[in-house]
């Protein structure tokens, strides 16, 4: 596709529930990184994938946030055990090197509802 | 103290005017800055980068960039009411291009 396309645009999820978060890049694009975004709040940096290596998982706020990319293409954000803290956007960006000064295309983001 | 900061705002300008957006950072080794407009519910959308101290022009809005003060800042002339937003200025940071974003500036812009 042309652009970064996310999936589910919303979920909602009960206390406790595993959820999964899918991101489809930009096709070709080496670098794909996750972002938690809080309402009012800017971004917030969880994971960044060169290819399907995890190359730096500083961000992910707990063992219970999980995500891969085995391929090198799609990627998938796993939250085990939600709780309502973990309510938030949660959006996927993607980028054609693995260094470049452009920044990133985003997706449109899925909003993840605790309840 | 977070790595990016930024005046949340909001910022109330009426049509015509010239809306001043600022940011400081932290990370005296980052190179590269940009601007992101966010539209409510929409994600972020790329309007500026910038990488050398000085200005640089992109149709209404001007980005700077003074690396002594590590400051960044947002420039929008003529602003329009569709451009109400929230701008947030990001900073890349360590050794994967990893982007750190301030929390935004709520721009609103008054008939």
């Amino acid at each position: 596709g042309a652009g970064v396309s996310q999936s589910p645009r919303y979920k909602v999820a009960k206390r406790g529930q595993d959820v999964a978060l899918r991101c489809d890049p930009i096709s070709g694009h080496v670098s794909l990184f996750w972002y938690q975004q809080a309402l009012g709040q800017g971004p917030e940096f969880l994971t960044y994938f060169q290819n399907e290596a995890q190359l730096d998982k500083s961000g992910l706020p707990s063992d219970r946030f999980f995500a891969e990319r085995p391929e090198g293409s799609v990627s998938t954000l796993k939250i085990q055990r939600t709780q309502q803290e973990d309510s938030a956007v949660y959006l996927c960006a993607s980028s054609l090197g693995h260094r470049t000064n452009y920044g990133y295309t985003f997706g449109s983001g899925t909003r993840l509802t605790v309840v | 103290q977070k790595e990016v900061e930024q005046n949340s705002g909001p910022l109330s300008v009426p049509e015509g005017a010239i809306a001043s957006l600022n940011c400081t950072y932290s990370d005296r080794g980052s190179q590269s800055f940009f601007w992101y407009r966010q539209y409510s519910g929409k994600s972020p959308e790329l309007i500026m980068s910038i990488y050398s101290n000085g200005d640089k022009e992109d149709g209404r809005f001007t980005a700077q960039l003074n690396k002594a003060s590590q400051y960044v800042s947002l420039l929008i002339r003529d602003s329009q009411p569709s451009d109400s937003a929230t701008y947030l200025c990001a900073a890349i940071s360590g050794g994967y291009n990893k982007l750190i974003f301030g929390a935004g500036t709520r721009l609103a812009v008054h008939p």
